[in-house]
């Protein structure tokens, strides 16, 4: 993948504010998005998806924005709480079945 | 619920030695199965795609004689690390597509002492 080996950069946000993560994807042609929720020592697990025809996508305290413009990608949690603690991860995925990881940022609830 | 399981969740072994790996996918059939591995504080990078019933497709320099790849059934793939050695040492994680959707078993960390 073209992001790997990054190191991970972190955002903290105090409990009960939003946050937003952001994530670049490289491929013009990737036509689905997923944001993935990693915590420590577990495998990635599914958050939010989002197609390259739509440009929101809101779960339950979570949206998905996509700016297909600039290849960029945001995840918003409202009013985060302590078990938001993780890391996330964007990926993006084009004709095949594979996806590509973005770099990852984690994400620090602070009481 | 997992519907994607990963068997063992850690496993510590002698250099030299053998380690396998299963990944197996519940409830639903996958022809195709995913192999990550990951460094602390790093991004999931993509070992090797494993196809049912043929070759995996290796990644460039993974080599594929160390890390064997077996998808001998529509629900079942494995990793073999042979001949482990310390630098083997990581967190290894498989995936599986469902409905375009991929789902990761909870990870094996491996440690080569």
């Amino acid at each position: 993948g073209e992001n790997v080996g990054l190191h991970l950069p972190t955002l903290s946000v105090q409990e009960g504010d939003n946050s937003i993560i952001n994530c670049a994807y490289s491929n013009s042609a990737s036509d689905y998005f997923i944001w993935y929720k990693q915590e420590s020592g577990k495998g990635p697990q599914f958050i939010i998806d989002i197609r390259s025809n739509m440009d929101k996508r809101q779960g339950q305290r979570v949206t998905v924005l996509l700016n297909k413009t600039v290849k960029h990608l945001s995840l918003q949690i409202a009013a985060t709480q302590p078990g938001d603690s993780a890391v996330y991860f964007c990926a993006e995925k084009d004709y095949g079945q594979n996806f590509v990881f973005g770099p990852g940022t984690r994400l620090s609830v602070l009481p | 619920g997992a519907v994607v399981s990963q068997h063992p969740s850690w496993v510590i072994c002698k250099s030299g030695t053998s380690v396998k790996i299963e990944c197996r996918s519940l409830d639903f059939q996958a022809t195709t199965m995913f192999w990550y591995r990951q460094f602390p504080k790093q991004s999931l990078m993509l070992m090797a795609t494993s196809n049912e019933g043929s070759k995996a497709t290796y990644e460039q320099g993974v080599e594929k004689d160390k890390f064997l790849i077996n998808h001998a059934s529509l629900t079942l793939s494995t990793l073999t690390v042979t001949s482990a050695h310390p630098e083997d040492s990581s967190f290894y994680i498989c995936s599986a597509p469902r409905r375009q959707v991929a789902f990761f078993g909870q990870g094996t960390r491996l440690t080569v002492v």
